[in-house]
């Protein structure tokens, strides 16, 4: 089985602070996915990132980055100099053969950047 | 290039009646989703299509929770007959294959009373 947990409910920040949302994971596969999105208050889900398992290598786009850790079996995420733009629910999601090929979502964790 | 494009947006009910959501996924993308999200919750998958044949869809109420994707291009999720405890938001989305990125339309929220 596959699981995600995305343990933050919320957090609060000021804009220009920045904030990281934690994702820890379990997968019984050696191959699988890793996804982050971002969900505004309009509601569609905005696609953030992928990544492979056997890729570690960490990736930075513009005020985002995220922290791939194997070992821990995590994959944060980190906004730099937050901005009232930012101001959403974040999902963490998990791919895989061992849950059917289907994304496995996070609870997800909102994010309310103050000007 | 178009998004997934999901209709009605919005869909007020009464219990007992049916009701059904309609989705066009992205040109070219073999696999489309249906998912439910119900409020402060992440997504769960209902249904994932492979063209036109629906490979995983343990997680559909079939007693009452019907889908089809004809001709593996558009897709319609219906209920029949509606229960107050379906009052969500269904999401679908599509992809190139399984396990590459799924884009999401912007949902149908049903409120059922």
């Amino acid at each position: 089985a596959q699981k995600v947990t995305q343990a933050q409910t919320e957090i609060s920040v000021v804009e220009k602070e920045d904030v990281t949302l934690d994702c820890v994971y379990e997968t019984r596969d050696t191959t699988y996915y890793l996804f982050w999105y971002k969900q505004p208050p309009s509601g569609e889900l905005v696609f953030l990132i992928r990544r492979n398992s056997f890729d570690e290598q960490n990736e930075i786009s513009g005020r985002y980055s995220w922290n791939f850790q194997k070992s821990t079996s995590s994959f944060n995420f980190t906004i730099t100099a937050s901005q009232v733009v930012d101001s959403a629910v974040y999902f963490c999601a998990l791919g895989g053969q061992a849950a059917g090929n289907k994304l496995t979502f996070g609870g997800g964790t909102r994010v309310l950047v103050k000007p | 290039e178009a998004g997934v494009v999901q209709s009605p947006r919005y869909k007020i009910i009464e219990k007992k009646q049916p009701v059904a959501f309609w989705c066009n996924p992205i040109s070219g993308h073999n696999t489309l989703y249906w998912y439910l999200q119900n409020l402060g919750q992440g997504p769960e998958l209902l249904i994932r299509y492979e063209n036109e044949e629906a490979v995983d869809d343990s997680q559909l109420p079939k007693d009452r929770f019907s889908a089809e994707r004809l001709k593996g291009v558009d897709s319609t999720l219906k209920i029949q007959p509606a229960e107050l405890g379906d009052s969500a938001v269904y999401l679908c989305a599509s992809s190139l294959r399984m396990n590459t990125e799924a884009f999401f339309g912007q949902g149908t929220r049903l409120t059922v009373v």
